[in-house]
Formats: structure tokens, sequence, C-alpha cells
């Protein structure tokens, strides 16, 4: 098993542009999540999906938009990018049945200018 | 007031030492408690866990909990440069209705020294 894989790897953008990043998990889990991780602050929230077709809002969703057409994949779209939109993104899977541990991927690392 | 703290650090052990590394929170709603660790410019790995109050052994980590005090340890003995790395708590709630959310502490920084 690959486990929770996650494209690309680096991205620098300029600001108002827009991209994808793409994630896929090959354990068959139901939960998907999207974090970021800004120096000194810790995992947020930014969407999480509990099934194919079924998102919702974490803690941090302005500017970010996800689907969830298939249970592998959760891509995360960013649009307009703006320089507070620089971090590392992580998505993460879990089974969802408790203790409903969360397996990360190796992440992106954004920056934007 | 945030619902899970974490010191930062920087924490910085010479190999061989006893690592205490500690979280608070506020919610005693929480009920499965985490330890995450995480190597530079890598994802979180999931250590341990464990459920409601009591300690947890895996080899030379050992996670405590009192929900009585709201505080959760992880201790690793005989400590190794391999482990140096930035530890992140997380905890949840059990419930049969909830999406699995964890909420994480910001992590402490853990060097240890050949």
């Amino acid at each position: 098993n690959a486990g929770v894989t996650q494209t690309p790897k680096f991205r620098i953008l300029k600001i108002g542009q827009s991209m994808t990043l793409q994630c896929t998990q090959d354990m068959n889990h139901n939960y998907m999540y999207w974090y970021r991780q800004d120096p000194g602050m810790g995992l947020k929230l930014i969407y999480y999906s509990v099934g194919a077709g079924i998102t919702d809002k974490g803690e941090v969703p302005n500017g970010y938009n996800v689907s969830r057409s298939t249970t592998e994949d959760f891509p995360l779209r960013l649009e307009l990018a703006a320089p507070s939109q620089t971090s590392v993104y992580f998505c993460a899977s879990s089974l969802g049945t408790s203790p409903a541990e969360q397996y990360f991927g190796p992440g992106t690392r954004l920056t934007v200018t | 007031q945030k619902e899970v703290e974490q010191d930062p650090g920087p924490l910085s052990v010479p190999e061989g030492a006893i690592v205490s590394l500690n979280c608070t929170y506020s919610n005693s709603a929480f009920q499965y408690f985490m330890w995450y660790r995480q190597y530079s410019r890598k994802g979180p790995e999931l250590l341990m866990y464990t459920y409601s109050s009591g300690n947890k052994e895996d080899g030379r980590f050992t996670a405590q909990v009192d929900k009585s005090s709201k505080y959760i340890s992880l201790f690793i003995r005989d400590s190794q440069p391999s482990d140096s790395a930035t530890y992140l708590c997380a905890m949840n709630v059990f419930s049969s209705g909830s999406a699995r959310q964890l909420t994480f502490g910001s992590g402490t920084q853990l060097t240890v020294l050949p």
C-alpha cells in the first residue's frame, strides 16, 4: 500500500493564480481531511469529507474548495491565491471508526508571492 | 484559550535521557488521545494512542493520560538521536455521528544530542 500520496511536493504561485493540490489514498478509508500547517502553529483543518459526495468545512475554509467524487481522491482547490495561503498542506485519511487515528501524506509546500 | 495547549520547546536533551512531553486540554469530552511524530519536512505519523485515563507502553515510549487534571504526557526512555522530531498531541471525542475530527496541539520540537 502506498498510503496517502500528495502531488505536487512543492509549488510557487503568483498572487491571483489558482491551483489544485491532489490527494489519493489506497486504504479504502471513508474519511479524508485537508490541513494546513504554519510554523509553530500546529495543524488547522481546512475541509473534510466523510465519504464520496459529502464534504464539510473545517476551521479555516476561506479561499479553498474541495470535491470528493471517489473514495480514493480528495483534491483541494485554491482560487485566487494570496500570500496568506503560503503554508504546508497535508492530506490525511482515517477509517472513521474510533479511535479514528489519521494517516497523513508527505505534504505540499506552497509559496504564494 | 486554545482547546489543546502544548509547550512548543525547543527541547534539547543528551542521548540516553528520559524525555517528558506534555499537553493540557480544556474539553472534558475528549476520550481518545494520540501522539504523532513529525520529522522535518515530512507528514505526521501516529506513534500511539490511548483511550480514557491510564498508561500505555510501546517499547521506549509510554503515553499517560490523567483526565481528572486534563493532562497527557509522552515519555521517551533511553532517547536516541533518531527521536529528534516534532511531537504533536491530538485528541478527539467519541461520537457515532461525528466526523472524527482531531484537535491538535501545536507540537514540541525535540532534539536529542549524540
